[in-house]
C-alpha cells in the first residue's frame, strides 16, 4: 500500500540553526500539509498546500516556518532560526482531492522527531 | 471556528469487549469531515475511520464504526472485540469542506487488559 515517506526520523539540531523536513507524499496526492505534536499533546495544524501554494495556515506557522515543493515529488518544511519550543514531532500528511462534498481521508507518513539543544 | 473534544483521557477495556471513545465537536460549516487515528506508542498516525457530515449512514471499517449523531455534534468511536494491539492513544479530528486544516482533539489512551 502506498505510504508518506519522512526524512529523517529523527534531527538533533542546535538553537538558531536552520532545519528543512523533507516528505514525498503519496503519488497520486494533491494536497499535502504539516502538523506537529509537542510531547505529550494534541496533534496541531501548521499548514496545508496545493497546487504550488499555501492553502491554509494556523497561527503557529509564522515567519519562520516555510513549506515548499521543489519538484514532482518532495514537500518540504523549513524551519528558519529554530527555537527550544520546536522540539517536537512533526508529521507529514497528503490527500487526495475532495470529492463532491466529501472530504477525503489525510494519510500520515511516520513523522520526523525534531530535538532543538 | 472549529472545536473538538475528547473528555476521556484514559479508558480501560477487557479483551474481546468492545469500548466506545467518545468525541464531540463545534463547527459552523455546513459541510465537514470527522476522522479518527490511532496512535500507537511507536508514534505513527494511522487512519482508522471516516464519516462525512451528509453521510446518512454511520460508517464501519471491520471492527471500527462511528456513532455519529448529528444533531447532539457528536462522533463516538466504538471498537468490537477489543485486542491487546489495540492499546494507543486515539485522536477524533474534523476537518472543513475543502479538506484542509485538520483539527484535533486531545485524545483518549485506551489500555486494553488482557
Amino acid at each position: 500500500e502506498p505510504e508518506v515517506t519522512q526524512t529523517p526520523s529523527h534531527q538533533v539540531t542546535q538553537m538558531g540553526q536552520e532545519v528543512i523536513l523533507r516528505c514525498v507524499p503519496i503519488s497520486n496526492h494533491l494536497y499535502f500539509y504539516w502538523y506537529r505534536q509537542i510531547l505529550g499533546q494534541k496533534v496541531e495544524f501548521l499548514v496545508s498546500f496545493y497546487n504550488n501554494e499555501i492553502s491554509e495556515k494556523s497561527e503557529i506557522f509564522d515567519d519562520q516556518f516555510s513549506v515548499e515543493r521543489p519538484d514532482g515529488s518532495n514537500f518540504t518544511l523549513k524551519i528558519r532560526s529554530t527555537k527550544l519550543e520546536d522540539s517536537a514531532m512533526y508529521f507529514c500528511a497528503s490527500s487526495v482531492p475532495p470529492g463532491a462534498g466529501n472530504n477525503q481521508p489525510q494519510h500520515f507518513g511516520d513523522g520526523t522527531r525534531l530535538s532543538i539543544l | 471556528a472549529q472545536k473538538i473534544t475528547q473528555t476521556q483521557p484514559g479508558m480501560f477495556v477487557q479483551e474481546k469487549e468492545a469500548v466506545t471513545l467518545d468525541c464531540t465537536y463545534d463547527t459552523s460549516d455546513p459541510s465537514y469531515g470527522l476522522f479518527w487515528y490511532k496512535q500507537p506508542s511507536s508514534g505513527e498516525m494511522i487512519f482508522l475511520i471516516y464519516q462525512g457530515s451528509y453521510d446518512q449512514q454511520n460508517a464501519t471499517e471491520g471492527r471500527y464504526s462511528l456513532n455519529f449523531q448529528k444533531a447532539r455534534k457528536s462522533a463516538n468511536l466504538v471498537i468490537s472485540a477489543s485486542q491487546l494491539g489495540d492499546s494507543a492513544m486515539y485522536f477524533c479530528a474534523m476537518s472543513r469542506y475543502n479538506n484542509n486544516d485538520m483539527r484535533f482533539g486531545a485524545g483518549t489512551r485506551l489500555t486494553v487488559k488482557p
